[in-house]
C-alpha cells in the first residue's frame, strides 16, 4: 500500500512569490494534517481536515496560508505571497477515522516525506 | 509557549548503551503520548505510543515511562544500535493535532 506522498520535494522561490504544496493521503484516510518545522524547532500543527472539511485551523500562523482538500482526496497548501520565516519543512500525515461519531482520533498518524520550502 | 518541552536536543551514545530522552507537558487534556522516529529525508514514523493509565510500556528495545503526577515521560532505548541514529520527537495529544517537542537527534556510535 503506497503510504503518503507529497510534492514537490523540495521549493526554492524568492521573497512575494507563491508556491502550492500538494499531499495525496493514504487511500481511505479520511483525518488530514499539515505541520511545519522550522529549522530545529518543534513540528508544529497548522491544520487538520476530515474529509473535505477543515475541522481544527488554529496553527495556521495568518491568511497568507490557504489549504484545500476538495472531494475530500488530495489536500494543496498555498502561501501566497511567500515570506522569509516561512521557510522549513512541510509535512503532511493521514490517519484512519476514528470510531462512529468520535470525531478526533487517535489512530496513527502517518506522515509524508515532506516538503522543504526555502524563501529567499 | 511550548507545550511539550524535550530533552536533550542531542545525544550521543556508545553501541550497546542506554539512550533516554525525557519530556514534559503541562497540559492535563493530553491523554496519548506517541514518540516519533525521523530518519534524514523521510517523514517521522511512530515508534511506540503510551495512554497516562500505563505508568509503562515496552516494546522489543524501546520503553515510554510515564509518570501522570509529574506531567513527565520519557523513551528509554536499550542496547543502542548504529542503526537507532534518528531525531526523535515526543508527542502529546488531546486527540487528533499532535504537540510536538523540540526533537533528539541521536548518534549511536559503533
Amino acid at each position: 500500500e503506497a503510504g503518503v506522498t507529497q510534492f514537490p520535494s523540495h521549493s526554492v522561490i524568492e521573497k512575494g512569490q507563491t508556491v502550492t504544496l500538494r499531499c495525496d493521503p493514504i487511500s481511505g484516510h479520511d483525518n488530514l494534517y499539515w505541520y511545519r518545522r522550522v529549522m530545529g524547532k518543534e513540528i508544529k500543527f497548522l491544520l487538520h481536515f476530515v474529509k473535505e472539511s477543515k475541522q481544527d485551523e488554529s496553527g495556521m500562523p495568518n491568511n497568507r496560508f490557504l489549504a484545500e482538500r476538495t472531494g475530500g482526496t488530495y489536500s494543496t497548501l498555498k502561501v501566497q505571497p511567500a515570506e522569509l520565516e516561512d521557510s522549513g519543512v512541510y509535512f503532511c500525515a493521514s490517519s484512519q477515522r476514528g470510531l462512529a461519531g468520535f470525531f478526533y482520533s487517535y489512530n496513527e498518524q502517518f506522515f509524508g516525506p515532506g516538503t522543504r520550502l526555502t524563501v529567499l | 509557549q511550548q507545550q511539550v518541552k524535550q530533552s536533550p536536543q542531542s545525544l550521543i551514545v556508545q553501541k550497546g548503551g542506554i539512550s533516554i530522552i525525557n519530556c514534559a507537558y503541562e497540559n492535563t487534556a493530553f491523554d496519548y503520548f506517541p514518540w516519533y522516529q525521523q530518519f534524514p529525508g523521510k517523514g517521522p514514523a511512530l515508534l511506540i505510543a503510551i495512554r497516562p493509565d500505563v505508568s509503562e510500556k515496552k516494546e522489543g528495545r524501546f520503553t515510554i515511562s510515564f509518570n501522570k503526577s509529574a506531567k513527565q515521560f520519557s523513551l528509554h532505548i536499550m542496547d543502542s544500535q548504529p542503526g537507532d541514529s534518528a531525531t526523535y520527537f515526543c508527542a502529546a495529544t488531546p486527540g487528533g493535532k499532535l504537540i510536538f517537542g523540540q526533537g533528539t537527534e541521536l548518534s549511536v556510535k559503533p
